[in-house]
């Protein structure tokens, strides 16, 4: 069955540093996203992204985030200078139609900063 | 405000046992219902989804219902399984506009031998 790879499964960072996540989506999904889940609370949504470029963003996606698609099969998620409330887990998803069929997450990055 | 809120928070059932997860939302106007199931450290994987004409669909032993006039969902799992304990989440879609979904807290169910 086809999956969304994300890489790497956990990065440590410290405060101030840049972080890039990386992901895979499902090859023929047209539609990807990030989100993030911090211990213990719900998961959030943070951006959108199509035809190569954003579709939607939360609060929570201010400047010190970017997403980029740098080939055709990468989808990135970069935090410029990461604080300590960054830390959580952060999910890639991919779908095929923006209405939500065929959804698929990926197994996540857990980024800590420290 | 958009909000899906889940019930209960945790439960704790043994093995073999049914169980019933609820989920509430004032998510308006709405498109689409999902339940996942998440295990720990892992991402959320899609178990059912319900838009609004739907009121019942079932994958195996999950059974998710939908009442869109009392805005409400449940997720019946039948003889539950050890590796069933994970966090159930209820995620919520609006319909038009936005395509952010709304996610609820999840419940965390722990099936014991």
């Amino acid at each position: 069955e086809p999956e969304v790879t994300q890489t790497p499964s956990h990065q440590v960072t410290q405060m101030g540093q840049e972080v890039i996540l990386r992901c895979v989506p499902i090859s023929n999904h047209l539609y990807f996203y990030w989100y993030r889940q911090i211990l213990g609370q719900k998961v959030e949504f943070l951006v959108s992204f199509y035809n190569n470029e954003i579709s939607e963003k939360s609060e929570i996606f201010d400047d010190q985030f970017s997403v980029e698609r740098p080939d055709g099969s990468n989808f990135t998620l970069k935090i410029r200078s990461t604080k300590l409330e960054d830390s959580a887990m952060y999910f890639c998803a991919s779908s095929e139609r923006q209405d939500n069929y065929g959804y698929t997450f990926g197994s996540g990055t857990r980024l800590t900063v420290v | 405000k958009n909000q899906v809120e889940q019930s209960p928070q945790s439960l704790i059932i043994l093995e073999g046992k049914n169980c019933t997860l609820q989920c509430n939302y004032t998510v308006s106007p709405f498109s689409n219902l999902r339940w996942y199931k998440q295990d720990t450290g892992r991402g959320p994987v899609s178990l059912t989804i319900m838009t609004f004409s739907e009121n019942t669909k079932s994958n195996g032993r999950y059974t998710a219902t939908l009442d869109a006039d009392t805005k409400q969902s449940s997720l019946h799992i039948t003889a539950s399984q050890l590796s069933d304990s994970a966090s159930y989440i209820c995620v919520v879609r609006l319909s038009g506009g936005s395509y952010i979904p709304t996610f609820g807290r999840g419940t965390s169910l722990i099936v014991h031998p």
